[in-house]
């Protein structure tokens, strides 16, 4: 029952080192999200895929990049990380976005620190 | 643009009392509305959803209603047990285009026994 799974649980990184997060689903879901939470401000989207193929920014997309890799997998590459960029970063996905009602289902989270 | 508004917290109760944690929102057309609950170390889960004006979403002794007047999607609970302690999120989800959730800030609920 593993619904959505997030890799690694826990990173630190020194400024300017590169890393990928990785998450997967298996619920079959076309739909698939990278957010970051941060103390005050709630979840912010950072990239969203509204199918297989297909990638969008969000609200707060700089300094990241996204692979949808397939309908299961949807990584998050931070190319030069930077302090602004700690934070607890989440991966959630949904049947299909396009009906408005649906769900989003989260991981647990990677918990990210940039030195 | 659209957003969803919480009372900040953290809201402190002692078991079985009862809970409100408001919330207001502003959007163009009809979005539909959520609760979802972090409790620690976790992601976020779903507790319950409104879709159209009137609705009552409820969960686990949870209830809210969708209040187009007023543009409110409180959440409610007549007894609150230890085991509610977390984080509560009121997010908003539109009907143009691609829908995408835009959450409130969170409010922290603690009960002591």
């Amino acid at each position: 029952n593993a619904g959505v799974t997030q890799t690694p649980k826990f990173q630190v990184l020194k400024t300017g080192q590169s890393m990928t997060l990785q998450c997967a689903q298996d619920m079959n879901h076309n739909s698939m999200y990278w957010y970051r939470q941060d103390p005050g401000m709630g979840l912010r989207l950072i990239y969203y895929s509204a199918s297989e193929g297909t990638t969008d920014k969000g609200e707060v997309p700089n300094g990241y990049n996204v692979s949808r890799l397939n309908k299961r997998e949807f990584s998050l590459r931070l190319e030069s990380a930077a302090p602004s960029q700690t934070s607890v970063y989440f991966c959630a996905s949904s049947e299909d976005q396009v009906i408005s009602n649906q769900p989003q289902h989260f991981g647990d989270g990677t918990r990210l620190s940039i030195l | 643009g659209n957003s969803v508004t919480q009372m900040e917290g953290p809201v402190t109760l002692s078991e079985e009392a009862f809970l409100t944690i408001n919330c207001t929102y502003t959007a163009t057309g009809y979005p539909s509305l959520f609760w979802y609950v972090q409790y620690p170390g976790e992601g976020l889960q779903l507790l319950l959803k409104a879709t159209k004006a009137d609705d009552k979403g409820s969960n686990k002794g949870f209830e809210a209603t969708y209040r187009k007047e007023t543009t409110s999607f409180h959440l409610e609970k007549g007894s609150v047990q230890v085991s509610d302690s977390a984080v509560y999120f009121c997010a908003l989800s539109d009907r143009s285009g691609f829908q995408k959730l835009v959450f409130g800030t969170g409010t922290r609920l603690l009960v002591s026994p």
